[in-house]
């Protein structure tokens, strides 16, 4: 089946400090999805991108799907960034539909 | 409006015991699903429920089961509890079935520690 992975696991920044994060897919996609996981365990959607660039704020992304991988930007970071960052690429539809989740990254940005 | 509500938020139970874990769907959505996250496999498919059938199911031994009411609510059961079941159990509710474009909201979870 499709994997997914992300990198690096692990990011410790500085406030302020801009980012970026990456994700591999092995194979070709119907969609690709970042989300936030914020301390609590509260899951938030950031972006639906499965080709192209958006921009949501400080926050961004680009998908290549031509390459299989998609980036995410943050710039100007703040403590409320902190967390694990998860994409995950959508296959199939209907009843066969899945989302196959990375291992995530977990960053944490200090004040 | 209220978003998707996990009940309860923390639950410890002991091998061999059976749970149910409950997910409130936003109001109007008719499609939950149920994932699981652990520290070593990360976050993986368990099913949705859609007009109170399942339409899709992941990989999970058949200890696992789930059922949604005529009011959208979810049901998550886990019976004979093993120590590899403790987890995060998260729920996500969508409008209408899960697709590509879909927009799902996930609730807290409910961190489940199985001793």
């Amino acid at each position: 089946g499709i994997q997914v992975e992300q990198s690096p696991p692990d990011l410790i920044l500085q406030e302020g400090a801009n980012s970026t994060l990456r994700c591999n897919f092995s194979d070709s996609v119907n969609n690709l999805q970042w989300f936030h996981q914020n301390p609590w365990g509260q899951l938030i959607n950031l972006f639906y991108i499965p080709s192209g660039t958006k921009q949501n704020g400080r926050l961004s992304a680009t998908t290549v799907a031509t390459e299989r991988y998609s980036l995410l930007y943050i710039s100007s970071s703040q403590t409320t960034d902190s967390g694990v960052y998860f994409c995950a690429a959508a296959k199939g539809v209907d009843s066969n539909y899945q989302l196959i989740w990375g291992a995530g990254t977990k960053l944490i940005i200090k004040p | 409006k209220a978003g998707v509500t996990q009940t309860p938020r923390y639950l410890i139970k002991t091998r061999g015991q059976q749970v149910t874990l409950s997910c409130s769907p936003i109001s109007g959505h008719r499609s939950v699903s149920w994932y699981q996250q652990t520290p070593g496999q990360g976050l993986q498919f368990l099913f949705e429920y859609f007009s109170e059938t399942q339409r899709n199911k992941g990989n999970f031994p058949g200890r696992f089961s789930g059922r949604q009411f005529s009011n959208s609510r979810s049901e998550m059961n886990v019976s004979t509890l093993e120590l590899g079941d403790s987890a995060l159990y998260l729920c996500a509710s969508s409008l209408v079935p899960q697709t590509i474009n879909t927009e799902a909201f996930f609730g807290q979870g409910t961190r489940l520690t199985v001793v």
